[in-house]
């Protein structure tokens, strides 16, 4: 099955731009979507990219896809400390089939002043 | 339009109680999924309910289970509660059972159980 994987934490000055990146398995994922969670709130999708998209750009977010090498990323420009939050990646299950989701890890983004 | 809202919001109960869970579904949206977040496992699937039916099932003891209801609300039951079932519980609903990013999943805020 799906497998989706992230690193684990961010650090970077506000202004700057940060790179979330993920990995993937099922390469018959027909789209990937990103997903923030603030503190003690659920989760609020970002943005999603098709899977015959190599880029999408959303204001100031960015996805990548590589397809070949399975790997996404989210780009934030002008990072602000509202950024501050977690992170997910997340890729269907089964296809679509189903609202089923397989997350990553999360990646905890630290904006500094 | 109201959100998906998810009661109570905070919970504590000890080894052995049983919790149930409730989710309200944004108006008109007819798929309820949860999923428990926990700091070691994350984000992980329990079920989806579609129309009163369950469809999908994560990998999960059968102490957890859940209904929806016709109005769509739904309801995650846990019994014998143990240690490592203290997580957020996230419910999320979207209008259609088929995923896609044209059937928007919204996530409600969670509910935290603690048991001690």
């Amino acid at each position: 099955g799906e497998d989706v994987e992230q690193s684990l934490f961010l650090s970077v000055r506000e202004g700057d731009s940060s790179v979330i990146n993920c990995t993937y398995t099922d390469s018959s994922s027909t789209y990937l979507y990103w997903y923030k969670q603030e503190p003690g709130a659920g989760l609020q999708l970002l943005t999603y990219i098709f899977s015959n998209m190599d880029m999408k750009q959303d204001q100031r977010l960015t996805v990548l896809l590589n397809k070949k090498d399975k790997h996404l990323s989210l780009r934030i420009a002008d990072t602000q400390t509202g950024d501050s939050a977690i992170y997910f990646c997340a890729a269907p299950a089964d296809g679509g089939a189903t609202n089923k989701l397989i997350f990553g890890t999360g990646t905890l983004l630290a904006v500094q002043p | 339009k109201a959100g998906v809202t998810q009661t109570p919001r905070y919970l504590i109960k000890t080894r052995g109680q049983q919790v149930t869970l409730s989710c309200s579904p944004i108006s008109g949206h007819r798929s309820v999924s949860w999923y428990q977040q926990t700091p070691g496992q994350g984000l992980q699937f329990l079920f989806e309910y579609f129309s009163e039916t369950q469809r999908n099932k994560g990998n999960f003891p059968g102490r957890f289970s859940g209904r929806q209801f016709s109005n769509s609300r739904s309801e995650m039951n846990v019994s014998t509660l143990e240690l490592g079932d203290s997580a957020l519980y996230l419910c999320a609903s979207s209008f259609e059972l088929a995923g896609g990013p044209h059937n928007e999943q919204f996530f409600g805020p969670g509910t935290r159980l603690t048991v001690l």
